[in-house]
């Protein structure tokens, strides 16, 4: 089955300054990618997704990158708030994520230092 | 539109025992996904129903299982709970099964404590 691996497990980073949160996955039929927050004690909630037809996404601040060769995608924040300190989670599925659901990594705890 | 709302929000049960967790989806959806997140980990995928049939299942012993209605709101059932299973329980819904119609949209979750 799919494995998602997530790096780093915790990132510090200054107000306004950018974050970039890694991920990896091990099935190269999987072919959706989408990225969750999850703030404490709250669902997690869709902030971007990409399909493994299109090389990247953006969506105001946010971004993402796929590199479907090196099985890795991408999360990139830019002028980061402290609105955006939360748990980040990454997630891949085959099919579309279908009857195999999504795999998610383990999540990056994203600190917004004032 | 509402969205995703689960029942109950919190629960304590004792090892052995059985629980009953339910979900409403969004209006509109007819795909439901029911995930175990325990503390400090990503969702782990349970099971998906797709009207009102098992679509899907992820790696979780048969003491798990579920229920789609008409409705298209669903229940996940666990018999003979062990400490293990103390965690938080989303479920999530979709438009579809599939392609761009399997936008996964999550409730607040279930928090279960097994004592």
């Amino acid at each position: 089955g799919e494995n998602v691996e997530q790096h780093p497990s915790t990132l510090s980073v200054q107000e306004g300054d950018s974050a970039v949160i890694k991920c990896t996955y091990s099935d190269s039929a999987s072919n959706y990618f989408p990225w969750y927050k999850q703030e404490l004690g709250k669902r997690p909630q869709l902030i971007i997704d990409i399909r493994s037809n299109v090389g990247e996404k953006k969506d105001q601040r946010i971004a993402v990158t796929l590199n479907k060769t090196a099985k890795h995608f991408s999360l990139h924040i830019t002028e980061t708030q402290p609105e955006d300190s939360a748990v980040y989670f990454c997630a891949a599925s085959p099919g579309g994520g279908g009857a195999d659901g999504l795999t998610f990594g383990k999540g990056t705890h994203l600190i917004i230092q004032p | 539109e509402t969205g995703v709302t689960q029942s109950p929000t919190h629960l304590i049960k004792t090892r052995g025992q059985q629980v009953t967790l339910r979900c409403s989806s969004q209006s509109g959806h007819n795909t439901v996904s029911w995930y175990q997140q325990a503390l400090g980990q990503g969702p782990q995928f349970i099971f998906q129903y797709y009207r009102e049939e098992e679509n899907g299942r992820g790696n979780f012993p048969p003491r798990f299982s579920g229920l789609q209605f008409p409705n298209y709101s669903s229940e996940l059932n666990v018999n003979a709970l062990e400490l293990d299973d103390s965690a938080l329980y989303l479920c999530a819904s979709s438009l579809g099964r599939s392609g761009a119609k399997n936008i996964q949209y999550f409730g607040a979750g279930t928090r279960l404590s097994v004592l």
